[in-house]
């Protein structure tokens, strides 16, 4: 079935570092969406991309789509301990609108 | 508005026994999609509802049920509980009054379920 492959599953960083997680598919995406999971929490929207080679950015964070449309990554720059938490990306699984396909998430810890 | 609630929120069962899990979406949302979140398999679709109609089922075993209200409140029900099942059950809503490649799913605390 449709995958979507996220890498790293943890990262480690300090606090002011930077901090990246990829997500990659093996086949072309209509769109994929990013959330947040703080710890003890429920994932949280964040956005979502739709066109080939778009990048969108929320302050601090960067999010692209490959032209291809088979990977997408979420860049944070200067994380901060508020950071802390799972990214996940997450697509559609092919005809559906409500059903997504969560990568296994990447587990940001940041050291103060 | 106020967000996606889900009863309760915390639950323990033993094996064989069944339960049942709430879901009130958002107001003005009318299709819930639910989940099951563990550490090892991630998080997972479960299913979703639109209009009281299963749109959607995820590669789950006929334990795990579901239905949707008029009101579009939902429902889940896993009869027979194995020790596996033992998860954060996640219920979203979406709203399906934006442009069909809008899909944000806003998502409830969730419910978390041991089974002993």
């Amino acid at each position: 079935g449709q995958q979507v492959m996220q890498i790293p599953q943890y990262q480690h960083v300090q606090e002011g570092e930077d901090f990246t997680t990829y997500c990659n598919s093996s086949t072309t995406l209509s769109n994929i969406q990013w959330y947040k999971q703080r710890p003890g929490g429920h994932p949280v929207f964040l956005i979502q991309l739709v066109k080939s080679g778009e990048v969108k950015k929320q302050k601090r964070l960067t999010f692209q789509f490959g032209e291809a449309k088979k990977n997408s990554s979420l860049h944070i720059t200067a994380t901060q301990t508020t950071d802390v938490g799972t990214y996940f990306c997450a697509v559609l699984l092919r005809g559906s609108q409500g059903n997504l396909i969560f990568g296994k998430g990447t587990k940001l810890s940041v050291k103060p | 508005k106020a967000g996606v609630t889900q009863t309760p929120r915390y639950l323990i069962k033993t094996r064989g026994q069944q339960v049942t899990l709430s879901c009130s979406p958002i107001s003005g949302h009318r299709s819930v999609s639910w989940y099951q979140q563990t550490p090892g398999q991630g998080l997972q679709f479960l299913f979703e509802y639109f209009s009281e109609t299963q749109r959607n089922k995820g590669n789950f075993p006929g334990r795990f049920s579901g239905r949707q209200f008029s009101n579009s409140r939902s429902e889940m029900n896993v009869s027979t509980l194995e020790l596996g099942d033992s998860a954060l059950y996640l219920c979203a809503s979406r709203t399906t009054l934006a442009a069909p490649s809008y899909n944000e799913q806003f998502f409830g605390p969730g419910t978390r379920l041991t089974v002993l």
